[in-house]
C-alpha cells in the first residue's frame, strides 16, 4: 500500500514560492504521482502528475528524485486564492494496486 | 460540457438506515470513483467502477455497495449506517478503463454528497 505523508499545514506570504513535500517510501513501479487541490465544499481539482524527474505546466512544477520516494509540488508565487488543501496522490485504481490519498496539506497564503 | 453531478446535496439518515447517493460523470468517461471524506481523514478511495463492473475497492466494510449503469453513472449505497459513516462523498469520472502499466489518471470531482448520520 502506498500511502502517503505530507505536512498537515503551512504559511506562505502571498508572492512567495511554495514547496509541499510528499512522503511515499513504498510507491509500486507502474505508480504515478498525481496532485490535487481542493478548497472547501468543492471535490478535488487535478493539478499535476508525473512519474520521475521533473514536470512543469501552466500553475505548478512537481519535482520527483530517482529513487520516488517522494516528491515536490512547487507553486511559483503564490496569490491569496491558492490557499486550499492540497493532496498527494500515489497510484491509480487502473493499476490493480490500492491507491491512498492521505490528508492532504492545508496552505494558507497571508497577504 | 457538463462537468460530474451528485445528488442529493445533503442527506440525513438516522442510524441502522440505508443511503443511496447517485453520481453522473462527465460525458464520453466511463470509469466513476467513490471516494470517502469525513472529518479530519482525508480522502478515502471507496469503490471504483467501470464499463459496469467493479474494478478495485477500498478498505470498507461490505455494507458499503455500488453500482454502474449502462450510461455509466453509478450509485453508493450504504446499509446498516453507522455515526462514523458521516461524512462527504464525493465522486469522481474520468475517461481511463483498464489500461495495463502506468497511465495518465486526471480524475474530475463532482460537488460532493453530504451525508448525516444522526
Amino acid at each position: 500500500l502506498a500511502k502517503t505523508t505530507q505536512p498537515i499545514s503551512m504559511d506562505s506570504y502571498e508572492g512567495q514560492e511554495v514547496n509541499i513535500t510528499c512522503s511515499h517510501n513504498n510507491i509500486a513501479t507502474n505508480d504515478y504521482i498525481t496532485w490535487y487541490q481542493q478548497f472547501p465544499s468543492q471535490g478535488p481539482r487535478f493539478i499535476i502528475q508525473g512519474y520521475k524527474t521533473k514536470v512543469t505546466n501552466e500553475v505548478a512544477s512537481l519535482f520527483i528524485p530517482a529513487d520516488r520516494k517522494s516528491s515536490t509540488l512547487s507553486l511559483p508565487r503564490v496569490s491569496l486564492s491558492d490557499t486550499a488543501v492540497y493532496y498527494c496522490l500515489v497510484g491509480a485504481p487502473n493499476t490493480g494496486n490500492q491507491f491512498y490519498f492521505g490528508t492532504g496539506t492545508s496552505l494558507t497564503v497571508i497577504p | 460540457e457538463a462537468g460530474v453531478t451528485q445528488s442529493p446535496t445533503h442527506l440525513i439518515k438516522t442510524r441502522g438506515q440505508q443511503a443511496t447517493l447517485r453520481c453522473s460523470p462527465i460525458s464520453g468517461h466511463t470509469s466513476v470513483y467513490w471516494y470517502q471524506q469525513a472529518l479530519g481523514l482525508g480522502l478515502q478511495f471507496l469503490l471504483w467502477y467501470d464499463e459496469g463492473e467493479e474494478r478495485n475497492r477500498g478498505n470498507f466494510p461490505p455494507r458499503f455497495s455500488g453500482r454502474q449503469f449502462p450510461n455509466y453513472s453509478s450509485e453508493l449505497n450504504v446499509n446498516a449506517l453507522e455515526l462514523e459513516d458521516s461524512a462527504l462523498y464525493l465522486c469522481a469520472s474520468s475517461s481511463l478503463g483498464l489500461a495495463g502499466g502506468p497511465t495518465y489518471n486526471e480524475q474530475f470531482f463532482g460537488p460532493g454528497t453530504r451525508l448525516t448520520v444522526l
